[in-house]
């Protein structure tokens, strides 16, 4: 049964402390995106990678780490730097291939609290 | 400064009527669009794309329009069910640089399906 999944649905944290959000995917897709979500708004880039060992940032990278060391994996690291963590965090992906849909695949989401 | 803007908030739908959601981008870069459906603390699911060399996309009860000149889309659902009320998100890319870039995307419009 292919698809992404992020661990854990609800993570709490105290501020000033690193934390790290999980995503896999078994799809076999080479592109890989972590979006933020804010009440009442759309969808935000974070950060993207198109080829393991390699990634761009997006519309709002400041604060945030990530690594593709595997192409099924794409952890996103919130450093104590983000000013504002609290938000709902979206990992998605996309096959590159030619010829194949260019929609993104979304996993469930982790809902991040800094206490 | 907002390159994808769904100016309705909400909308009310009784069911079994048509339900019109809008879209408008001010990128002209911009050459694929779609249409996502999200409920809450859950991942957007794809629901229908349409590449700008169309202007019209169908698929099923759902079709979307592209209206380049105007840079506006609409997402036409009939009949409107009661399973439909979730917010939906319009997205934009520009994919035909063969990059993997991130959607762009509009803050969502809430659907409420009435009885």
């Amino acid at each position: 049964d292919g698809g992404i999944t992020q661990s854990p649905k609800y993570l709490f944290r105290k501020e000033g402390q690193n934390v790290t959000l999980s995503c896999e995917q078994n799809l076999n897709h080479d592109a890989m995106y972590w979006y933020r979500q804010d009440p009442g708004q759309g969808l935000r880039l974070i950060y993207y990678s198109q080829i393991v060992n390699d990634f761009q940032k997006g519309d709002i990278a400041e604060g945030y780490s990530v690594s593709r060391e595997k192409k099924e994996s794409f952890p996103l690291t919130v450093t104590s730097a983000q000013k504002n963590p609290t938000a709902f965090y979206l990992c998605a992906s996309r096959d590159l291939r030619r010829g194949a849909n260019n929609e993104q695949f979304f996993g469930p989401g982790t809902r991040l609290t800094v206490l | 400064d907002q390159q994808v803007k769904q100016n309705s908030p909400s909308l009310s739908v009784q069911e079994g009527r048509i339900s019109i959601l809008n879209c408008d981008y001010t990128n002209s870069m911009f050459d694929y669009f779609l249409w996502y459906k999200k409920y809450p603390a859950e991942g957007p699911t794809f629901l229908i794309s349409i590449s700008s060399i169309k202007d019209k996309n169908e698929d099923g009860r759902f079709t979307v329009f592209l209206n380049k000149s105007a840079k506006h889309l609409s997402l036409h659902i009939v009949p409107s069910q009661p399973g439909d009320s979730a917010v939906y998100f319009c997205a934009a890319s520009a994919y035909s640089g063969g990059g993997a870039d991130g959607l762009t995307f509009g803050k969502g419009t809430h659907l409420i399906i009435q009885p």
